[in-house]
This record gives C-alpha cells, structure tokens and sequence, in this order.
C-alpha cells in the first residue's frame, strides 16, 4: 500500500493568515492526489483533484500543487470557515490511501 | 444535484453482517463507479472499495474477505455487506460517487456500532 504522510498533523492560524499542508507519498504518484476538507460531524468536501485542479464551487484561495511524491495544499487568506481538518488521498493505486489528517485551528 | 443518502441499522452485535444502503437522487447510478469509505469515531478516513455500475468491484485488501458491494441500477441503489464485524467496525460509513480516481458528492454518513 502507499502511505501518505501530512504534516503538519495539527496546526494554529489567525483569519486572514496564509496556511501551507504538505502531503507525502511512499512512493511517486504522478498527480493523482486530492484533497478533501472535512469539518465536525460532515462528510469530507472535495477541494482538489489531480493535484492542482480545483473542485467546482471551491474557493479561489485554496490551491493544491505538486507531483511525483511531495504535495501541498495552500489556503490564502484564511476565512472563519476554513478551520477544519484536511486529508490528502492518492488514487495512483489500489488500495486507495489517505494521509492521516491536518487539524486547522484558530489562533 | 447528485444526493446521496445512506440507510442501514445504527447498531450491531459482534459476527453479524453489516449491510447499509446508498440512494443515489437527482442523477442516474449508471456510467459511474460507486464507493464506500468509513471513518472510526475521532480517526481518518480508510476506503473500503467500489462498484462501477456495470457490476465489477475493486475491494481494499483489508477488507476482501468479509466485503462485498452490490448494485441494483433498478432502484437507483448500491449496496455494502462486511460480514463477521467487530467493535474494529465501528465506524461512520460514507458512501460516495467515484469519478475514477477522486470523490466529488458523498452521502452525509451513517454511524454504525457493533457492541455485544
């Protein structure tokens, strides 16, 4: 299986603050990598497919980037409803694998 | 809009078989594939495996023995059964649309506990 590794797990920002997750794979993935949000008690919410391609209906300040096995998720100028946790998953291979999760905060 | 709703029994004795359901409204099951991923209460996100239309199935290894997920193009309806399930179970299960290699509309998740 390909073990997809975020960092941070856990991480604190003020409104209007720029944010950063990194995504790593086991192995290279090429750019099959999405991210997803998920706040308490929802189904996750696709932000990002293949890497770079942002989901219908998703805010332009969230971006992705990245191939082979490095990956980040960017969020520009955070909003109140942006604290929530992050998930990177890779469909390179099955068994399709998720990252362990990224806990935004706020500040 | 593409919905999903899942619908199955909320609580579970040890070794029975856990069977849930996906609606699918507002579009058609057919030409797409069709997924079940869970989360464990305060952990992340492990799929489970899928469905295209057609009827052929991808499973998680960790789960081949005991899935199994069906689908009935019929009633707009896919389906999963994990049999011989445990406390390990325990889990909100999601159900998803596929596109092939990401999840774009998901079913708003059911929680399923397995306790004696």
């Amino acid at each position: 299986d390909i073990q997809m590794t975020q960092s941070p797990s856990s991480l604190s920002a003020s409104v209007g603050d720029r944010v950063t997750i990194t995504c790593r794979a086991s192995q290279s993935i090429s750019n099959f990598l999405n991210w997803y949000q998920q706040k308490p008690g929802k189904a996750p919410r696709l932000l990002i497919y293949a890497a770079s391609n942002l989901q219908s209906g998703v805010p332009s300040r969230f971006t992705g980037s990245g191939s082979g096995t490095d990956f980040t998720l960017t969020i520009t100028s955070l909003q109140p409803e942006d604290f929530a946790t992050y998930y990177c998953q890779q469909s390179y291979s099955s068994p399709r694998t998720f990252g362990q999760g990224a806990k935004l905060e706020i500040k | 809009q593409v919905q999903l709703q899942e619908s199955g029994p909320g609580l579970m004795k040890p070794s029975e078989t856990l069977s849930l359901t996906c609606t699918v409204s507002g579009g058609s099951i057919s030409s797409y594939y069709w997924t079940w991923i869970r989360q464990p209460p305060g952990k992340g996100l492990e799929w489970i495996g899928y469905i295209y239309a057609s009827g052929s199935t991808n499973y998680n290894p960790s789960f081949k023995s005991r899935v199994t997920i069906s689908v009935d193009t019929s009633k707009n309806q896919f389906s999963l059964k994990l049999s011989s399930v445990t406390a390990a179970d325990t889990a909100v299960y999601y159900c998803a649309r596929d596109r092939g290699s990401y999840w774009d509309h998901w079913g708003q998740g059911t929680l399923v506990t397995v306790s004696s």
